[in-house]
């Protein structure tokens, strides 16, 4: 059984570029979670996917965006790069919606210079 | 609303001697609560969960946390510190009922654990 794997590790970008991050969830999952993490601080919820659909979002702005695929593969895509956007962007798959038990990506760190 | 208070940001202990990491939550619906341990450039690790059973959970590596609906406390416990515990130790809640929170995790601000020889 396969993980939850993140691509890439790390990532650096200029203030004001878009950037696409990507999650492979785990085998037999449906559901993906995205969170970010700033240095020193707890994840923060940014948006969920469930069956191809945004499941439920944190207080995030629209410049904040994302996919699922079929296969259930997910993609953030982040807008106008922002100097706070520096942080550890992690990817948790479950199955069955909001309920399921979500297990964690090893994150991308990107760096917003 | 839901929110988590981990009323430690660093605790040292020595090998060999007790663990407590300390957890408030707050929350208008009936929560589970969760811990999780992140290692330096790895992946958060589920430790153990709550999910309205016994309220004395056991978990993964020795560890066990103790749900108080009274106290609102939700403290992970262990009787004997290993080198290997040293990590950042995350409570979480999830509140299982309508509304725009629903489902979603809420982490608290995190608990690095050092452990002396």
């Amino acid at each position: 059984e396969t993980g939850v794997t993140q691509s890439p590790t790390h990532l650096i970008k200029t203030r004001g570029q878009q950037v696409t991050l990507r999650c492979s969830s785990q085998s037999g999952h449906n559901t993906v979670s995205w969170y970010q993490q700033a240095l020193g601080q707890g994840p923060q919820f940014i948006f969920q996917y469930y069956r191809e659909e945004e499941n439920g979002r944190g207080n995030f702005p629209p410049r904040f965006s994302g996919l699922q695929f079929p296969n259930y593969s997910s993609e953030l895509n982040v807008n106008a790069l922002e100097l706070d956007d520096s942080a550890l962007y992690l990817c948790a798959s479950s199955l069955g919606g909001l309920s399921g038990e979500q297990f964690f990506g090893p994150g991308t760190r990107l760096t917003v210079l | 609303a839901q929110s988590v208070t981990q009323l430690d940001s660093h605790v040292s202990v020595s090998e060999g001697t007790p663990v407590l990491l300390r957890c408030n939550y707050s929350s208008s619906y009936s929560p589970s609560l969760f811990w999780y341990v992140q290692h330096p450039n790895k992946g958060l690790q589920l430790l153990l969960k709550y999910t309205s059973a016994a309220t004395l959970v056991k978990g993964i590596n020795g560890f066990e946390a103790e749900f108080k609906k009274s106290e609102t406390s939700f403290h992970l416990t262990k009787p004997s510190a290993h080198m290997s515990d040293a990590a950042e130790y995350f409570c979480v809640v999830r509140i299982n009922a309508g509304g725009t929170s629903y489902g979603k995790l809420t982490f608290g601000q995190g608990t690095i654990l050092t452990v002396h020889p």
